[in-house]
Formats: C-alpha cells, sequence, structure tokens
C-alpha cells in the first residue's frame, strides 16, 4: 500500500523559506506515468493546487504561486520536496502531498494522500 | 477566485439523493475528480473520469459530466456523507490545475 507522509518545521518566520518534504514508501517515486504533488489548505478554507513534479524533474506550478515555489525530487531517497519563499501569515496552512494519476490526457487525480502538515507563519 | 465553482453549502434528508454540481469551462475539456473531506482528515479521492470509484468507495456516489458542469450524485446518503466534497480538473491556461471552492454537505 502507498503510503505519503510530510515532515519539515511547524513554525516559519515571516519572510522565511517553508521547506517540506514528502516520503514515499510502498512504491516507487520513479514509477513511469505518475506526478507528485502539493497542495495546501488555509485553516477553514479551501484546498489550494500548488504544483507538481514528475521524478525526470519536469514541473508544474500554481501561476499564484510560481514566483516564489520549487519543487522538487530525489529519487534516490523517494523523496519530493516543497520549498516555498517569502512566507506571509497567508501561507499558514496545512500542506498535503500527494500522487496525481493520469488515466489518459482527459483524466487525472490524486489518488493517494499524505497526512498533511500544519505550519504556521508567525514571528 | 477558483475557475471551479461550487455550491458553498448543500443538506440533503438521511436516505434521499443530493447533486453537487462543479461549473467551469475547462469541465467541457477534461473530467473532473471529486474529494471527501471530513474534519481534521486528508480528503480522499471518491470518483475520477467518467464515473469511477476507487476501491472502498460506496456505489451510492457517482459521477456525471455535461457540457461544463459536473456532478457528484449521492443516491440514498447517510450520515457518514455529511462532508466538505471538492472538484478539482486540469484548467484551460495550459499546464495549470485548480480544485473548487468545496461545498459542505450536511446530511439531516
Amino acid at each position: 500500500q502507498l503510503q505519503l507522509q510530510e515532515s519539515g518545521p511547524g513554525l516559519v518566520k515571516p519572510s522565511e523559506t517553508l521547506s517540506l518534504t514528502c516520503t514515499v514508501s510502498g512504491g516507487s517515486i520513479s514509477s513511469s506515468g505518475f506526478y507528485w504533488g502539493w497542495i495546501r489548505q488555509p485553516p477553514g478554507k479551501g484546498l489550494e493546487w500548488i504544483g507538481h513534479i514528475y521524478y525526470s524533474g519536469s514541473t508544474y506550478y500554481s501561476p499564484s504561486l510560481e514566483s516564489r515555489v520549487t519543487v522538487s525530487v530525489d529519487t534516490s531517497k523517494n523523496q519530493f520536496s516543497l520549498k516555498l519563499s517569502s512566507v506571509t501569515a497567508a501561507d499558514t496552512a496545512v500542506y498535503y502531498c500527494a500522487r496525481r494519476s493520469v488515466t489518459n490526457l482527459w483524466i487525472e487525480y490524486f489518488d493517494y494522500w499524505g497526512q498533511g502538515i500544519l505550519v504556521t507563519v508567525s514571528s | 477566485s477558483s475557475e471551479l465553482t461550487q455550491d458553498p453549502a448543500v443538506s440533503v434528508a438521511l436516505g434521499q439523493t443530493v447533486r453537487i454540481t462543479c461549473q467551469g469551462d475547462s469541465l467541457r475539456n477534461y473530467f473532473a475528480s471529486w474529494y471527501q473531506q471530513k474534519p481534521g482528515q486528508a480528503p480522499i479521492l471518491v470518483i475520477y473520469g467518467k464515473n469511477n470509484r476507487p476501491s472502498g468507495i460506496p456505489d451510492r456516489l457517482s459521477g456525471s459530466s455535461s457540457g461544463d458542469t459536473a456532478s457528484l450524485t449521492i443516491t440514498g446518503a447517510q450520515a457518514e456523507d455529511e462532508a466538505d466534497y471538492y472538484c478539482y480538473s486540469r484548467d484551460n491556461r495550459g499546464n495549470h490545475r485548480v480544485f473548487g471552492g468545496g461545498t459542505k454537505l450536511t446530511v439531516l
């Protein structure tokens, strides 16, 4: 059974960089056809897609976050990571990592999710 | 603002049928997937593609699509269906993705 687990600091100071890692177990991050994504959810609000990455390194980012986001992959550790720079209180959220599966060009979905990690931006 | 529009809240009587909708131009080209989220838990996938359910999702949940609107229908709603539901799809700007704003379902 595939499992994903987020890790990283739960508290980040304003203007600093948020860094999170997602460790994948029970399957290979290098498996063909799967992307690995980050989604966040501010307290009491909805889900927001941040971006995703293929094991080869191809990335796609939300246009609203693109200038501050970097997603990277480490296939040797079966992990992928998120960096979000210049954070403010508005970046306080539960951050989820998830696997994005694709059936064809028109059908894609997140079928495995981590439990989520709350990151608070505060001095 | 989200490019996928959902009603913020919907209610249904126990055992009755409810439809949760998701509207957006990109849904003319791409299928939506649907996620159920209960308080304090991560979202789980409940519907993807035309009308596909992952293993373990009850068949009272079903999906459909017409024009620019995708729908999640719960036939014979149960108390355990009370949750927030989100749609997700690719958008028409190329390689970007988007979630709907979510619908809070209350089972009365």
